[in-house]
């Protein structure tokens, strides 16, 4: 069975400054993959970003990067610049190569301080 | 264009009462997949479709609980003879096809039970 930990209940940045939020897995799968989600007040859930756990670069998408170490079974998100839009639950998520079913954390609440 | 929708957005039913709760996915996606999400915890696994027929329900926490999609596109999760602890935020998610692409989530619906 795979499990999502994810240590920080709450996390606050000031706009503009960057953020880091942790998350640490564990699974004896070989092909895996990773994502983080963004679940704002009253709003759905989005995907932030994705890494294929076989590529050993980290992934990026504009302001958001990860730094995924795999032996250590860790995969953090490091929001740059943050905005106040940035502003939600993050949730960090994994699922085996070839089985559908995401297995979550239990979330990062982010606050943005103006 | 359309995203996952769910309907209703809240329910309130009494202990001991079946519920229905519908997903309408985005057209075309062929994966469907339903999570329940307790308040302050992440979502969590019931049960997934590829197309019509439940590829994986492992995550139906008994036989109260069952979900149908009988033409491959909507899909109704039913709760008979309800009780406190179902109370919670159940998400649909849809995707285009299996294989770890991106899941796309509705708004949930908040079920509660008195």
């Amino acid at each position: 069975a795979q499990t999502v930990t994810q240590s920080q209940p709450e996390m606050s940045v000031q706009e503009a400054e960057t953020v880091t939020l942790s998350c640490t897995y564990d699974t004896s799968e070989s092909d895996y993959y990773l994502f983080w989600y963004k679940q704002p007040p009253s709003r759905q859930m989005i995907l932030v970003i994705r890494q294929e756990a076989y590529k050993q670069q980290n992934a990026t998408e504009n302001r958001f990067s990860v730094n995924f170490q795999k032996a250590a079974k860790s995969f953090s998100l490091k929001i740059s610049d943050s905005q106040l839009g940035d502003a939600a639950m993050y949730f960090c998520a994994t699922t085996n190569f070839g089985n559908e079913k995401l297995t979550f954390g239990t979330g990062t609440r982010l606050t943005i301080i103006p | 264009g359309a995203g996952v929708s769910q309907t209703p957005s809240n329910k309130v039913t009494e202990k001991g009462k079946y519920v229905e709760l519908r997903c309408d996915p985005i057209s075309g996606h062929t994966a469907l997949y339903w999570y329940r999400q307790s308040l302050g915890q992440g979502p969590e696994f019931l049960i997934y479709f590829q197309g019509t027929g439940a590829a994986d329900d492992s995550g139906l926490p008994n036989d109260r609980f069952f979900a149908v999609r009988p033409e491959g596109s909507v899909s109704t999760l039913k709760i008979q003879r309800t009780e406190r602890g179902d109370s919670a935020m159940y998400l649909c998610a849809s995707s285009l096809t299996s294989g770890n692409n991106e899941q796309f989530f509705g708004p949930g619906t908040r079920l509660t039970v008195l």
